[in-house]
């Protein structure tokens, strides 16, 4: 069975402060990763997409992948309230275009 | 650009009754669609995926069916519901190879 697994939280951090969300996944054909934002009761949206080993960045948001330690994360910087959201993480091959979704992690960002 | 369209948005259905949910996309062609559900409170269970009109694949077994009756057109179907039924129901498209899915508004299913 291959698994994305993630810890469900809450992650509780300060307002300003860095928001650290981690990912495992098992399918070492993984070739692409993704990390999808969902406000409660909406559906999810997609913020970052990784490939290769090493940092993505983009604005306040940082994508992590080292395919050796099968492993994800993706940090925030300077964290708001309306970063408070569920963050779900998917990894998928190119060659089926399945993504395997983790059960997110809840974050909450406290002013 | 590109757009997908769900609906209805909310729909409160009693058990034994049929169901019928549908996804469209614009802007793309022979795109790799798919059917989510989303119990309360928990993650997205992938139910069927489409890489071509009348091609689905099912990954639960299930109460639900699904078609693809044109190339940007997904129906979720079901003949009876049961109250195991309720959920989050999203739909998304994908291009293989290309990027991850974007997901439509969804569709929240009450079986009463």
């Amino acid at each position: 069975q291959k698994e994305v697994e993630q810890n469900s939280g809450p992650l509780s951090v300060p307002e300003g402060a860095i928001a650290s969300l981690n990912c495992t996944y098992s399918d070492r054909g993984s070739q692409s990763f993704f990390w999808y934002r969902q406000y409660s009761g909406k559906s999810p949206e997609l913020i970052m997409s990784i490939y290769s080993n090493g940092d993505k960045e983009d604005g306040r948001f940082t994508a992590q992948l080292n395919k050796a330690s099968q492993y994800v994360s993706l940090l925030i910087r300077d964290s708001q309230p309306s970063d408070s959201a569920t963050y779900l993480c998917a990894g998928g091959s190119s060659n089926t275009g399945k993504l395997i979704f983790g059960q997110g992690t809840t974050l909450q960002v406290k002013p | 650009s590109q757009t997908i369209h769900q609906w209805p948005a909310t729909l409160v259905q009693p058990v034994g009754s049929p169901l019928s949910l549908e996804c469209t996309v614009e802007g793309t062609s022979n795109p790799n669609l798919y059917w989510y559900r989303q119990a309360a409170g928990r993650g997205l269970q992938l139910l069927f995926y489409s890489v071509g009109i009348g091609q689905i694949s099912s990954e639960v077994p299930q109460n639900l069916s699904a078609s693809r009756p044109q190339d940007r057109q997904f129906i979720l179907s079901s003949k009876k519901l049961l109250l195991s039924d309720s959920g989050f129901y999203l739909c998304a498209w994908s291009v293989l190879g290309r990027g991850g899915y974007t997901f439509g508004s969804g569709t929240r299913l009450t079986v009463v």
